[in-house]
């Protein structure tokens, strides 16, 4: 079974440049999340996608924003790039349900010069 | 008040002594609870995942969680230096999302 996967794996953008981000989810979850990974902080709660609808979204402005497709992969878009937006980028997926643990994709490296 | 509490660290280990790590969360209403490894440079791996009071043992991992004190805790019983990583505890309330502590991050001594 292929894993949550993510692309590109590095990405760097100039400030002021918009990146886009993709997940594809585990085959039969329906659940999408977003986490924002900084250099050595902890994971930030970013978005949450479930049945092509935006669920919740984490304290982030609305520069970040994202979708989910028919087919449950997600884009996550950020605009207006700033240096402090340089992290780890995550993605996530589940099945739907509050008892449902996470599959991590790789990640993407976001480098904002 | 940070919704999920984890000590940073680094907690250190001889090889072979028992680790125990510690998360401390804020919303009562939490019912689900999950321990993830994250080696460096990784994404975070699912070990544990918990619902109920009391002890879940996983081989050399012991998850427990009492409800009342908001505590959770993960116990790596006979330490290896291929443990060494940073423990993310995870708390879900309900369906919006799962937060996140900021890590433990463990060293085991050879």
């Amino acid at each position: 079974e292929a894993g949550v996967t993510q692309s590109p794996t590095h990405l760097i953008k100039t400030r002021g440049q918009q990146a886009t981000l993709r997940c594809s989810p585990i085959s039969g979850h329906t659940s999408v999340y977003w986490y924002q990974q900084a250099l050595g902080l902890g994971l930030q709660f970013l978005l949450w996608y479930d049945e092509g609808e935006e669920r919740n979204r984490g304290n982030f402005p609305p520069r970040f924003s994202g979708r989910q497709f028919p087919n449950y992969s997600s884009e996550l878009n950020v605009n207006a790039l700033e240096l402090e937006d340089s992290a780890l980028y995550l993605c996530a997926s589940s099945l739907a349900g509050p008892t449902m643990s996470y599959t991590f994709g790789s990640g993407t490296r976001l480098t904002v010069v | 008040q940070k919704e999920v509490e984890q000590n940073s660290g680094p907690l250190s280990v001889p090889e072979g002594a028992i680790a125990s790590l510690n998360c401390t969360y804020s919303d009562r209403g939490s019912q689900s609870f999950f321990w993830y490894r994250q080696y460096s440079g990784k994404s975070p791996e699912l070990i544990m995942s918990i619902y109920s009071n009391g002890d879940k043992e996983d081989g050399r991992f012991t998850a427990q969680l009492n409800k009342a004190s908001q505590y959770v805790s993960l116990l790596i019983r006979d330490s290896q230096p291929s443990d060494s990583a940073t423990y993310l505890c995870a708390v879900n309330s309900g369906g919006f999302k799962t937060i996140f502590g900021a890590g433990t991050r463990l060293f085991v001594k050879a």
